[in-house]
């Protein structure tokens, strides 16, 4: 599996953007870019994922560089409710049963100050 | 609707014992996950069913670990002589198809300790 690297932790002020980076030199043509956070004491969640192109949802936005060797994950004004573990993951669209699954490395811990 | 559930919550067991833990996913999902997550770190994989079948076992650690889904909803993951390093929270996940780009669900977790 292709390989993520994050910053251990970040930090933001409340309503202000937050810009989570995610490292993937060695993606693969056919991997998919997901991001999923885990609040405290829950499941992780699914936020957003994309190939080649920025996507945007109600939650976030994901913007991946042209050579697709690095991701921003973008909240465009952070709550308190942010306040997470960032998993950036890359699951790879050619594999059937290894694709499936969802390879998770430490995340980014992003503290949202009020 | 009602997302995953996972059942108990907590269990506490002693060193050698036998647990089950339940996992209930969202009605009509194909793909039911399961992972384990220690302290401090992501969850890892264990095993995932498409259907009734293991699709991907590749994550169990050993053979003291095993899980079934005889009719395709429920899953049950079984410890069998618990050690005290499978204490962590375990985390049951469906999707509706298990394709690459399908969003996972996931439960609460259950988390087990062994004392």
């Amino acid at each position: 599996d292709a390989k993520t690297t994050q910053p251990n932790s970040m930090e933001s002020n409340e309503e202000e953007p937050v810009h989570l980076p995610c490292n993937h030199s060695t993606i693969s043509g056919t991997d998919y870019i997901h991001w999923y956070r885990q609040l405290p004491s829950q499941g992780p969640e699914y936020v957003i994922h994309g190939l080649t192109s920025n996507v945007n949802n109600r939650m976030a936005s994901l913007a991946i560089a042209e050579d697709r060797k690095s991701s921003t994950l973008i909240l465009h004004r952070a709550t308190l409710r942010d306040a997470a573990v960032y998993y950036c993951i890359l699951r790879d669209g050619l594999e059937e049963t290894s694709g499936s699954r969802l390879t998770f490395g430490e995340g980014t811990q992003l503290t949202v100050n009020p | 609707g009602a997302g995953v559930s996972q059942t108990p919550s907590n269990k506490v067991t002693e060193k050698g014992k036998y647990v089950e833990l339940r996992c209930d996913p969202i009605s009509g999902h194909t793909a039911l996950y399961w992972y384990r997550q220690s302290l401090g770190q992501g969850p890892e994989f264990l095993i995932y069913f498409q259907g009734t079948g293991a699709a991907d076992d590749s994550g169990l650690p050993n053979d003291r670990f095993f899980a079934v889904r005889p009719e395709g909803s429920v899953s049950t993951l079984k410890i069998q002589r618990t050690e005290r390093g499978d204490s962590a929270v375990y985390l049951c996940a469906s999707s509706l198809t298990g394709a690459y780009t399908d969003t996972q669900y996931f439960g609460p977790g259950t988390r087990l300790t062994v004392l």
